[in-house]
């Protein structure tokens, strides 16, 4: 089966940068997702993953070590606009129909 | 011109009650989904629908019955709601991938059974 783990909650300061971690156990890799989720707010799609190594766009940037089962994105130059839920996602073994999630880390960025 | 769209945004009902949750894609997918996030924001999938078939159904109670008219809705109806029903209800729509399979989520349904 599959099983994710992302810290519950992080603090971080306007203008810093934080680093949100994700382990994952899947049977079958299909690639790992990052959704950003506002209060209240439908999740959005931040980055996909399916190479090993660092992917970078703006200010956020997610990167994968498919040995280690491991995934962080990094938040550059915090803004408090930043402050939401980070959501890892893996398609199931079934395929990419099923997306399943982990817990999310909800991070505060403060002034 | 958004995207996925679901309604209502919020829907408050009695216990016993049967309701329905639109949702509505203007994206040209083939594929919908529905997804329970409940109140400790675990973002669940209870169904997926491709081309109007449906794909998967998870560990969902039969009070649960999503209907596909066509490829661009996917409606969802709970019959005889109860007080674990009570969370945000999110529909979601994704290309079958050619390129990166992002879902694509609607605002959510605040389903609050009382």
């Amino acid at each position: 089966g599959q099983n994710i783990d992302q810290p519950t909650e992080m603090t971080a300061t306007e203008g810093a940068i934080v680093q949100i971690n994700c382990t994952y156990q899947t049977s079958g890799f299909n690639g790992l997702f990052w959704y950003q989720q506002h209060a209240g707010e439908a999740p959005t799609f931040l980055s996909y993953n399916v190479l090993d190594g660092l992917e970078e766009k703006g200010r956020f940037s997610s990167f994968l070590s498919r040995s280690k089962g491991y995934s962080y994105l990094l938040l550059k130059e915090l803004q408090m606009k930043d402050s939401a839920s980070y959501l890892c996602a893996v398609p199931s073994s079934g395929g990419y129909n099923k997306l399943i999630f982990g817990a999310g880390t909800r991070l505060a960025v403060h002034p | 011109d958004t995207a996925v769209s679901q309604t209502p945004k919020y829907l408050v009902t009695q216990m016993g009650n049967d309701k329905s949750i639109k949702c509505e894609q203007n994206l040209g997918h083939d594929t919908m989904y529905w997804y329970k996030q409940d109140s400790k924001k675990f973002l669940k999938i209870m169904f997926s629908y491709n081309n109007k078939e449906l794909i998967i159904n998870e560990t969902v109670p039969n009070r649960f019955s999503p209907k596909s008219p066509d490829k661009a809705h996917l409606n969802l109806h709970i019959n005889s709601l109860e007080l674990g029903d009570s969370a945000v209800y999110f529909c979601a729509s994704s290309q079958d991938p050619s390129g990166v399979p992002e879902a694509f989520f609607g605002q959510g349904t605040r389903l609050t059974v009382v």
